[in-house]
């Protein structure tokens, strides 16, 4: 079974932290995305990865940056967090190919409040 | 531009009902399309691909209409455990990121 980890489910940062959300998946997989989903938005992509040390910007990476050292590991860094970034961040994995191809693999979700 | 329009619901329905869920979708340039369900508080995972030819698993059976813009999950003998949300979910192809999710429909299933 593919298994997704994600640092931590439940986060409470304040304005101005810099906060580092982390991401693991175990099945060898290229593709890795983050992703925020909020009530009303659904699922918006905000980075993703193909490869090691590869970064693409999604629809909403203002405010993120993303880091993606070994293959198995895919972070999310807010480099200053702001109340507006409170929300579910889900990361996910899949297969090579275009992003979107192959099924994702979700990990459990962190959700950050940002006081 | 990337738009997927679903009816957020929610669907009430009785045990053992029929119900169907639609995706519309804008871009032609569409190519791989998948249905995905949530349950409350989890994360989402595949229920199943859509393919070209439609494809039925279980209850569950997923057609695409290219003609229209559509995708559409059908749901049979409907079960308690069913209820959740569904996400449509579809790559655009070309570069890199071209992939949307929908904002899902909710399921309800009522003894």
């Amino acid at each position: 079974d593919v298994k997704v980890t994600q640092s931590s489910r439940y986060l409470v940062k304040r304005t101005g932290e810099k906060v580092f959300l982390e991401c693991v998946q175990d099945m060898d997989h290229e593709n890795m995305f983050w992703y925020r989903q909020d009530p009303g938005l659904g699922l918006r992509l905000i980075y993703f990865s193909y490869d090691v040390k590869m970064k693409e910007k999604g629809d909403i990476p203002e405010g993120y940056s993303v880091s993606r050292e070994k293959k198995e590991r895919f972070s999310l860094i807010l480099e200053s967090a702001s109340t507006n970034q409170t929300s579910m961040y889900l990361c996910a994995s899949s297969l090579p190919g275009l992003a979107g191809e192959n099924e994702q693999f979700f990990g459990p979700g962190t959700r950050l409040t940002v006081l | 531009r990337k738009e997927v329009e679903q009816d957020p619901g929610p669907f009430n329905v009785p045990e053992g009902a029929t119900v169907a869920f639609n995706c519309t979708y804008s871009n032609s340039a569409s190519q791989s399309f998948f249905w995905y369900r949530q349950d409350c508080r989890k994360e989402p995972k595949l229920l199943m691909s859509v393919y070209s030819s439609g494809n039925e698993d279980g209850r569950f059976t997923a057609q695409l209409n290219r003609a229209s813009q559509y995708i559409s999950l059908l749901i049979r003998d409907s079960k308690l455990s069913d209820s959740a949300t569904y996400l449509c979910h579809m790559n655009y192809g070309g570069s890199q990121g071209n992939l949307i999710f929908g904002k899902g429909t909710k399921l309800s299933v009522k003894p």
